[in-house]
């Protein structure tokens, strides 16, 4: 089946330590994203990316980092210098470029804590 | 810079009763996409309105596009419980080749039985 996978779907750290969040999509995706959520929150957006090798920050960038080696990763890093973490993390795709206005395809989402 | 504004940020309505969210921008909208999160969930795609004075339905849900294409509604008639949820509006945002999306702050509809 195709879709975007994230992993893994509860994460706990502790505070000063760096964590990976995962997201893979096998839609052929050529844009990914990764958003932020907190409890009754909208959908903040962190960093995106729409082609490989090429990433923008988003609204709340500080404190995170992203890379995109390949079509269809996108790993986003919360370091230790991001002050409040803990959230729900998503990741979305959409695509091909050239293709505007089309929709975005969600993960399950990671909720992370950091304690 | 790009806004879209959506209300109510809450409603709670019984059972059987119609649902309305709004979602508003000072700019003219490209085109406007609906979403739907449900509890602990994620956001999945509902519909994309592009043509001015446009309206589609989905069984019980009715999305409008305003004539000016500044505004947008999505209008649940006779609710259930399984609409609860958030919903949320988007308008794609394409600069270039860097295409995201502008979100409102989503509606939390919850449903009394």
């Amino acid at each position: 089946d195709g879709g975007i996978t994230q992993s893994p779907k509860y994460l706990f750290r502790k505070e000063g330590q760096n964590v990976t969040l995962s997201c893979e999509q096998n839609l052929n995706h050529d844009a990914m994203y990764w958003y932020r959520q907190d409890p009754g929150q909208g959908l903040r957006l962190i960093y995106y990316s729409q082609i490989v090798n090429d990433f923008q920050k988003g609204d709340i960038a500080e404190g995170y980092s992203v890379s995109r080696e390949k079509k269809e990763s996108f790993p986003l890093t919360v370091t230790s210098a991001q002050k409040n973490p803990t959230a729900f993390y998503l990741c979305a795709s959409s695509g091909p470029l050239g293709q505007v206005n089309t929709e975005a395809f969600f993960g399950q989402g990671t909720r992370l804590t950091v304690v | 810079g790009q806004q879209v504004m959506q209300i109510p940020q809450y409603q709670h309505v019984q059972e059987g009763e119609d649902f309305t969210t709004y979602c508003n921008s000072s700019t003219t909208l490209s085109n406007i996409q609906w979403y739907k999160q449900r509890p602990g969930g994620h956001p999945v795609f509902l519909i994309q309105l592009v043509k001015s004075g446009e309206v589609k339905k989905q069984k019980r849900l009715t999305f409008q596009f305003g004539e000016a294409k500044k505004n947008s509604s999505l209008h649940i008639t006779a609710t259930q419980t399984t609409d609860v949820g958030t919903y949320f509006c988007a308008e794609p945002h394409n600069a270039g080749n860097n295409r995201k999306l502008i979100w409102g702050l989503g509606t939390s509809l919850a449903v009394n039985p």
